[in-house]
C-alpha cells in the first residue's frame, strides 16, 4: 500500500543535541512537508520541497533543517538551536495537482530530556 | 494576511446533533479549503474540500459550506456519533504554491 512512513514514531532528545526525523513517501509525490503540531496551535508549517534538490522554509524554521536527495525522502533535523522542540512533527506529500490534498504521515512524537 | 481562524476550540455535542465549525481566511489569493480530521496519535486524514467557485459541497454526513465575499467557511456533520469524535482542521491556502494554512483545530466530542 502507498503512503507516507515518519520514524521513529517516539523520540527523546537530550539538552544540546540535534536528531533527525525520518519520512519516506512511495506515492510518487513532488511535494512534501513538515509541520510542527502543538496543542491549541494547529499546525505549523517548517520547511517544505516541491522538488528534489530544493526546499524552502516556512513559517517557523529556525532551529531546523532538511535536504531533499531523493523524490522519495525528506528528513527533518532538529538542531540544538530550536530551543523548544518538543512537539508532535508531520510530515505530509502532495502531488501538486489542481484537486491536491495533503497525505500524512503517523507522526513522530519529540521530548526533551 | 496568512491567517485561518478556527473556532470553536472545543465542542461538545449529543449523538444525532449537528456540530457546526467555523473558519475564517484572510488572503484572498486563497483558492482551496481543506478539512482534516485526526484521531489521537495518529496524522490528520484530509475529510472534504471545498474550491472558492462554489457555495457548498457535501460528502456524506459532511457537508462545507463557503461564502466567499466574507471569506468565511464552516463544517457541518449531519447525524453526528461517537466515531466523530476527533480534532478537526480547516485550511487554506493558493493552490499554485501546494502551501496550506491551518487553523487550530477544533476538539470535537460526541456523546452517546
Amino acid at each position: 500500500d502507498g503512503g507516507i512512513t515518519q520514524s521513529p514514531k517516539y523520540l527523546f532528545r537530550k539538552e544540546g543535541q540535534n536528531v533527525t526525523l525520518s519520512c519516506e513517501q512511495n506515492l510518487n509525490h513532488d511535494a512534501m512537508y513538515w509541520y510542527r503540531q502543538d496543542p491549541g496551535q494547529g499546525l505549523r508549517l517548517i520547511y517544505y520541497s516541491q522538488i528534489v534538490n530544493d526546499f524552502q522554509k516556512g513559517d517557523i524554521a529556525e532551529g531546523y533543517s532538511v535536504s531533499r536527495e531523493k523524490k522519495e525522502s525528506f528528513p527533518l533535523t532538529v538542531t540544538s538551536a530550536q530551543k523548544n522542540p518538543t512537539a508532535f512533527y508531520l510530515c505530509a506529500s502532495t502531488d501538486g495537482l489542481w484537486d491536491y490534498g495533503y497525505t500524512f504521515g503517523s507522526g513522530t512524537r519529540l521530548t526533551v530530556v | 494576511q496568512q491567517q485561518v481562524k478556527q473556532s470553536p476550540q472545543s465542542l461538545i455535542v449529543q449523538k444525532g446533533g449537528i456540530p457546526i465549525i467555523n473558519c475564517a481566511y484572510e488572503n484572498t489569493a486563497f483558492d482551496y479549503f481543506p478539512w482534516y480530521q485526526q484521531f489521537p496519535g495518529k496524522g490528520p486524514a484530509l475529510l472534504i474540500a471545498i474550491r472558492p467557485d462554489v457555495s457548498e459541497k457535501k460528502e456524506g454526513r459532511f457537508t462545507i459550506s463557503f461564502n466567499k465575499s466574507a471569506k468565511q467557511f464552516s463544517l457541518h456533520i449531519m447525524d453526528s456519533q461517537p466515531g466523530d469524535s476527533a480534532t478537526y482542521f480547516c485550511a487554506g491556502g493558493p493552490s499554485n504554491t501546494g502551501k496550506l494554512i491551518f487553523g487550530q483545530g477544533t476538539t470535537l466530542q460526541v456523546k452517546p
